[in-house]
């Protein structure tokens, strides 16, 4: 069955360290594959999304996201980490044949330390 | 413009009565989803629609029912609330390619 892993409950860095935040996908063809931040008490914003193409993708609020087909992942990155990145992040896909529904994983909070 | 609206922000019910969930779009968008979060769970989808007239189950429907009798309105029914439906309640919809736009959600609490 169509699956998205998030393996990392919980992350906490310093601010200004680097952040990688693993996702992994079950699925026999390429999905679309999308990374969204919720803010506590807040609804859900896109980061970034990939469909095809270049597997080096830039969102917003710096953070990039690399496709790697070998390893079924999407995962997303930061170079130095802000106190606002503190929220929780969810890799989500979709498949074809799906009705457009998006598949979330269970999402990985992030605290940043001063 | 107010994309997708969701009614009420916050709501407690007791055990065993009903409610409605509200979502609302202006953006004509065919495609609506309803999802629940959960901690530790991310979200599930309860159900979708792609057009009026038009539902279907996501991964969690049982105590849920839905209708799209309008390209704008689709609500969520709890009928006989149970403490297992206590969560946050998002709408989506969906435009064009692949652009989601997610409601503020409604966080229930059954009691």
């Amino acid at each position: 069955a169509q699956s998205v892993t998030q393996p990392d409950i919980h992350i906490t860095v310093s601010e200004g360290a680097s952040l990688e935040l693993r996702c992994n996908y079950s699925y026999g063809a390429t999905p679309y594959l999308f990374w969204y931040v919720q803010s506590p008490g807040q609804g859900l914003q896109l980061l970034l999304k990939y469909f095809s193409g270049d597997t080096l993708v830039q969102g917003i609020k710096g953070f990039e996201a690399e496709f790697k087909r070998s390893q079924s992942s999407f995962n997303l990155r930061k170079p130095s980490v802000h106190w606002s990145d503190a929220a929780e992040y969810f890799c989500a896909f979709v498949f074809s044949g799906g009705y457009n529904k998006l598949i979330f994983g269970a999402g990985t909070r992030l605290a940043v330390h001063p | 413009n107010a994309g997708v609206t969701q009614t009420p922000k916050f709501r407690i019910l007791k055990i065993g009565q009903s409610m409605t969930l509200q979502c609302t779009q202006d953006m004509n968008h065919n495609y609506m989803y309803w999802y629940r979060q959960d901690p530790g769970m991310g979200l599930k989808l309860i159900y979708y629609s792609v057009g009026a007239g038009i539902t279907d189950k996501g991964e969690v429907p049982n105590g849920y029912n839905v209708s799209r009798s309008t390209t704008e309105d689709f609500p969520l029914r709890l009928e006989l609330a149970a403490p297992s439906q206590t969560s946050v309640y998002f709408c989506a919809t969906l435009q064009g390619e692949y652009g989601y736009t997610f409601g503020s959600g409604t966080r229930l609490t059954v009691v």
